[in-house]
């Protein structure tokens, strides 16, 4: 298995521009989290998804964001407009789940770096 | 609400001596613990969990944890570091309030010296 996918692995873009992060998750999984890492927080969860409906989204920062799962093996996270406080690296990650909480790892992608200017 | 401290940022060790990371939580309830690691450039990836049972669990890459619940630590072990295990160490507790999700600390920073 190609494990989690996400592009693009870099983006640098400018503020006030629309960017979007995409993640395909690994087949078989029901449930897809979108993370985002800073120094200054750590590593926050954003939104996940089961079976492509978005369960949790309180960690979405603003309406600025947006994330989408239109079907089982995609998902894409959007920012409009963009602000340099989202510069950070993006992580998306996808369990498959057994029934019982938390009885599932969740698989990390390698993430995107994101630098707005 | 729950909540992880990894009460160190940076931690440099020489290859071959042993290894202790710390983690704090605070929860309610018996905690879902979790460690994962972060290799340069790379996703997180699992190296052990404790749910409930044995307080002592085996992870990956010669890894284990213990659970002390007096102390609402879960600590993590290696007895000889390898170069290779040079990388970003998470604590994560699992939350349950309606949905579930994960949090996380702020991350160790481990730096091994040949």
């Amino acid at each position: 298995d190609a494990g989690v996918i996400q592009s693009p692995r870099h983006e640098v873009t400018e503020m006030g521009q629309e960017v979007t992060l995409r993640c395909k998750p690994i087949s078989g999984h029901d449930y897809l989290f979108w993370y985002r890492q800073t120094m200054m927080r750590g590593l926050e969860l954003l939104i996940y998804f089961n079976n492509n409906v978005p369960i949790d989204d309180s960690g979405m920062p603003e309406d600025r964001f947006s994330a989408k799962m239109p079907n089982a093996s995609f998902s894409n996270l959007k920012i409009q407009p963009s602000e340099p406080r989202d510069s950070a690296v993006y992580f998306c990650a996808s369990s498959k789940s057994t029934g019982l909480a938390f009885s599932d790892e969740q698989f990390f992608g390698p993430g995107t770096r994101l630098t707005v200017l | 609400a729950q909540s992880v401290t990894q009460p160190d940022i940076h931690i440099t060790v020489s290859e071959g001596a042993s290894l202790e990371l710390r983690c704090n939580y605070s929860y309610g309830a018996t905690p879902y613990l979790f460690w994962y690691v972060q290799s340069p450039g790379q996703g997180l990836q699992l190296l052990l969990k404790y749910f409930s049972g044995d307080t002592l669990v085996q992870g990956i890459k010669g890894f284990e944890a213990e659970f002390k619940r007096s102390q609402s630590s879960f600590n993590l072990r290696k007895p000889s570091v390898h170069w290779s295990d040079a990388a970003e160490y998470f604590c994560a507790v699992g939350e349950i309030s309606g949905t579930y999700k994960y949090i996380f600390g702020t991350g160790t920073r481990l730096k091994v010296l040949a």
